[in-house]
């Protein structure tokens, strides 16, 4: 049911960025709705990682960045290392399921 | 600092009751909402819906009961007539409430399988 779409893989060489887009519609990101960014490491419960399009929970590295404009939005790490290798999500709510959505996630490998 | 813990059975049968408990600690459960989530193995999340409310995934929601007991600081998970299709990680949130609402902290989640 996810209704928010990523691509399913994204990569990059040790110190370089990469960038992981979520793509909405009018229901939910294109509503005025705040997106957030989880990170699933291998084996474990996702983690936040950003949280109200843009903002890092104490602890997580400014490495680490979110944005949102019109029906889409997207998480941006700069300086990748190894640690960094995991699955993202972003998330946000629809107003015409009346409830939470996530994406349909992206695995991000370090090369 | 919150700490969530599921706990249950981890084998159901088809056309049963799956049922799951999440106690909080480090905090009170009266102070926050919460919800569960789940995911099949190898694909992503699936938000199922707030406990202390109806607010339900529309797609679960008739099969759908949960609970909060306030006394055991722990909230609970009801989903009947569980097909193959039930069979994933089950994990319990907390979770702000409103329309902005993000998840932190997560449980560790835990596995159910619906197998006869």
């Amino acid at each position: 049911q996810s209704v928010l779409t990523q691509p399913p893989s994204v990569s990059g060489a040790p110190g370089q960025g990469v960038t992981i887009s979520c793509t909405g519609r009018s229901s939910n990101i294109g509503a005025g709705y705040a997106v957030h960014w989880y990170q699933q490491l291998p084996g474990t419960a996702p983690k936040l990682l950003i949280y109200g399009n843009s903002n890092r929970p104490s602890g997580v590295p400014d490495r680490f960045s979110g944005s949102k404009s019109g029906t889409s939005a997207s998480l941006a790490i700069t300086g990748l290392q190894a640690e960094d290798e995991a699955d993202y999500y972003c998330q946000s709510y629809d107003s015409s399921l009346s409830g939470y959505v996530f994406g349909t996630g992206t695995k991000v490998t370090v090369l | 600092q919150v700490q969530l813990q599921e706990s249950g059975p981890g084998l159901v049968k088809p056309s049963e009751t799956l049922s799951l408990i999440c106690t909080v600690s480090g905090g009170s459960i009266s102070s926050y909402y919460w919800s569960w989530i789940r995911q099949p193995a190898g694909k992503g999340l699936e938000w199922i819906g707030r406990s202390g409310s109806t607010n339900y995934n529309p797609s679960l929601k008739s099969r759908v009961t949960m609970s909060v007991d306030t006394s055991k600081n722990q909230f609970s998970l009801k989903l009947n007539s569980v097909t193959a299709a039930d069979t994933a990680v089950y994990y319990c949130a907390r979770d702000l409430g409103g329309y902005e609402n993000w998840f932190d902290p997560w449980g560790q989640g835990t596995l159910v399988t619906v197998s006869s």
